[in-house]
């Protein structure tokens, strides 16, 4: 079975200090990952995605992920964070080709002035 | 492009009525996912359809069913409501076709469920 595990459910941090949300995940099979944003009263938006090509990941709005395989790992990072980056971020997984994608809780990034 | 558009944005239904949401997918794709976004929660899978067919259903009993039409739109029915339907369901749609599972998925805003 697969799992993805979000180890902090909110993070708090001050506008222009550096963003790191975890996500770890249980896998038998090569997993894709990715990391969604969902901002109130809105849909999800892909952030970044890892398919098995570089293990370093960019994405959009300055976010990037590195894939860990040893660490079964898969952290968002952001250098400098902004006001507009207040909202819900989820890790997902999908291991193996499966169809089904598995959502961590989510954890909540809370931006201060 | 209007992306993925699902209709009606808020609903309040009693427990034991039946409930019919729905979903149009972004253009160009062909298929369409339903999530239950439960309060402080991430989406758990509720199914896949593709082709009209269900193609991948994740642990929902059979009180949960769905449709896809022809021209890709989908709806998610919900029997004998519970307390504990109460939830954001959002719909998302991918061009999946064959073997290609994990390519990107557009989400909706989401239909918020009220149960009462």
């Amino acid at each position: 079975a697969q799992s993805v595990t979000q180890l902090d459910s909110h993070v708090s941090v001050s506008e222009g200090t550096p963003v790191l949300l975890r996500c770890n995940y249980s896998s038998s099979y090569s997993p894709s990952l990715f990391w969604y944003v969902q901002h109130p009263n809105k849909g999800l938006q892909l952030l970044l995605k890892y398919t098995s090509a570089a293990t370093l990941v960019k994405g959009i709005n300055g976010f990037e992920a590195e894939f860990k395989k040893s660490e079964t790992s898969f952290h968002l990072t952001k250098p400098s964070a902004h006001m507009s980056d207040a909202a819900e971020y989820f890790c997902v997984v999908f291991m193996g080709g499966s169809y089904i994608p598995t959502f961590g809780r989510g954890t909540s990034l809370i931006v201060h002035p | 492009d209007a992306g993925v558009t699902q209709s009606p944005t808020h609903l309040i239904k009693t427990r034991g009525q039946q409930v019919t949401l729905r979903c149009s997918p972004k253009s160009g794709h062909d298929t369409v996912s339903w999530y239950q976004q439960a309060l402080g929660q991430g989406p758990q899978f509720i199914f896949q359809y593709y082709e009209e067919e269900e193609r991948q259903r994740g642990n929902f009993p059979d009180r949960f069913s769905g449709h896809q039409f022809p021209n890709y739109s989908s709806e998610l029915n919900v029997n004998a409501l519970l307390l504990g339907d109460s939830a954001l369901y959002l719909c998302a749609s991918s061009s999946l076709g064959q073997g290609r599972a994990n390519t990107e998925a557009f989400f909706g805003q989401g239909t918020r469920l009220t149960v009462v």
